[in-house]
């Protein structure tokens, strides 16, 4: 149990569209998804906590507005990188937990690479 | 914040043991998760201490001391597939993971 999972695992983009990547729980339900942002050789930095029904709430230093998360359902939470640019480039990670659970899940990562 | 302090590298050879250490400073205790993350991919979950002591999960043994802020990760019986970066993490406010830096473990032949 506790399979998580992210769409698309790898997209390469034009500076200046927007990408939308999809992390989903498939087995319970996530009322709590986090977003994490990761660099070459660099560990997980949080961006942004995601309640079911209510507004993401960001890290210091994420701009809300490019960065814009959704969490319309217990099963689905979206991160749309808005205006994308080559410095945005890089894994994103999202992971859930379930109203019972300590431990958070992780989904593969999605690689966007920005042109 | 926190401050979650772990090595960076740590070399071992295929059949041996390693410890990879892990200290924490919070301003509450929720409990310790350590991950595993191969390159390229997610980190996947390893083990989660709340209470001191050892837990044993086959190879892979985990111990916590609440009174000393530390943590270890014990892989016995090396393999090569377990050459990936090992990741220490706290639970902070809301649940929220702050995670060290990272052990990248590399396992020779």
């Amino acid at each position: 149990g506790a399979v998580v999972s992210q769409h698309p695992s790898r997209v390469i983009c034009k500076s200046g569209t927007s990408v939308k990547i999809e992390c989903r729980s498939l087995d319970f339900q996530a009322t709590t998804m986090f977003w994490y942002r990761q660099f070459p050789k660099q560990s997980l930095m949080l961006m942004a906590t995601s309640n079911e029904g209510s507004k993401a709430t960001y890290e210091q230093g994420v701009e809300k507005d490019k960065f814009l998360i959704n969490h319309a359902s217990l099963t689905l939470s979206t991160l749309t990188v808005t205006s994308a640019h080559p410095e945005d480039s890089s894994f994103y990670i999202c992971s859930a937990k379930g109203p019972l659970q300590e431990t958070q899940y992780f989904g593969p990562g999605t690689r966007l690479l920005v042109l | 914040g926190q401050n979650i302090d772990q090595p960076t590298e740590m070399t071992a050879t295929e059949g041996a043991i390693v410890q990879i250490n892990c200290t924490y400073q919070t301003s509450g205790f929720n409990g310790l998760f350590w991950y595993q993350q191969h390159a390229g991919e997610a980190p996947t979950f390893l083990s989660y201490n709340v209470l001191d002591g050892l837990e044993e999960k086959g190879r892979f043994s985990s111990f916590l001391s609440r009174s000393k802020g530390y943590s270890y990760l014990l892989l016995k019986e090396l393999q090569m597939k377990d050459s990936a970066s090992y990741l220490c993490a706290v639970p902070i406010n809301d649940y929220k993971l702050s995670f060290g830096a990272g052990t990248t473990v590399t396992v020779r032949a």
